[in-house]
């Protein structure tokens, strides 16, 4: 069965940290690949997408994520965090027709 | 440019009560999703359509109905409210359904039942 796994649940970091969230999924066919972050009280935005070619993605506010097929996994990250980055990220995979999301990793900046 | 609209914001219902979310877009799109997100779950599909008078369950359909008369909306029914359906709903909607579409979420609905 499909699944998204997002290993940490909550991170907490100092401004200036470098942070990589690991995903990995279960997938058997081709995937597209999706980052989406909820800042405190909205909705879900799109961070990043992979659909093909450069396996490094990059998306909004400084954030990159790789493409690791032989591993499965799609790591979210970003050299040096700010303290507006704190807020829940879902890594997210669609396979077919549906996406499919990560419980989430809740990152908290101290600043 | 409101996007994906949903009403209400807040909500909290006794059990066995009954009420509809509202979805509206404006942006044409012919894929309109439920999902339901608990802590440590993340969002699991409830229910989908594909276009006007097209709906179809997802991941964690029970306890829910919709319908989709128009383009532009997709309500979501709870006949019968039961605790375990407290949670925050978000509707979501894309161009197409398909591997390539991105979603766009609304501000989500935090449902309380007591």
């Amino acid at each position: 069965a499909q699944s998204v796994s997002q290993h940490n649940h909550h991170v907490i970091l100092s401004e200036a940290a470098s942070l990589e969230l690991g995903c990995n999924y279960s997938y058997g066919g081709t995937v597209n690949l999706f980052w989406y972050v909820q800042y405190p009280g909205q909705h879900l935005q799109l961070l990043l997408k992979y659909f093909s070619g450069d396996p490094l993605v990059k998306g909004i506010k400084g954030f990159e994520a790789e493409f690791i097929k032989s591993k499965f996994s799609f790591n979210l990250r970003k050299p040096s965090v700010q303290w507006s980055d704190t807020a829940e990220y879902f890594c997210a995979v669609n396979g077919g027709n549906d996406m499919r999301f990560g419980a989430g990793t809740r990152l908290t900046v101290k600043p | 440019n409101a996007g994906v609209t949903q009403t209400p914001k807040f909500q909290v219902l006794k059990t066995g009560q009954s009420m509809t979310l509202q979805c509206a877009q404006d942006m044409n799109h012919e894929y309109m999703s439920w999902y339901r997100q608990d802590p440590g779950m993340g969002l699991r599909l409830i229910h989908y359509s594909v276009g006007a008078g097209i709906t179809d369950q997802g991941e964690v359909p029970n306890g829910y109905n919709v319908s989709r008369s128009t383009t532009e909306d997709f309500p979501l029914r709870l006949l019968s409210a039961a605790p375990s359906q407290t949670s925050v709903y978000f509707c979501a909607s894309s161009y197409k359904r398909g591997q390539w579409a991105p979603l766009h979420f609304g501000n989500g609905t935090r449902l309380t039942v007591t």
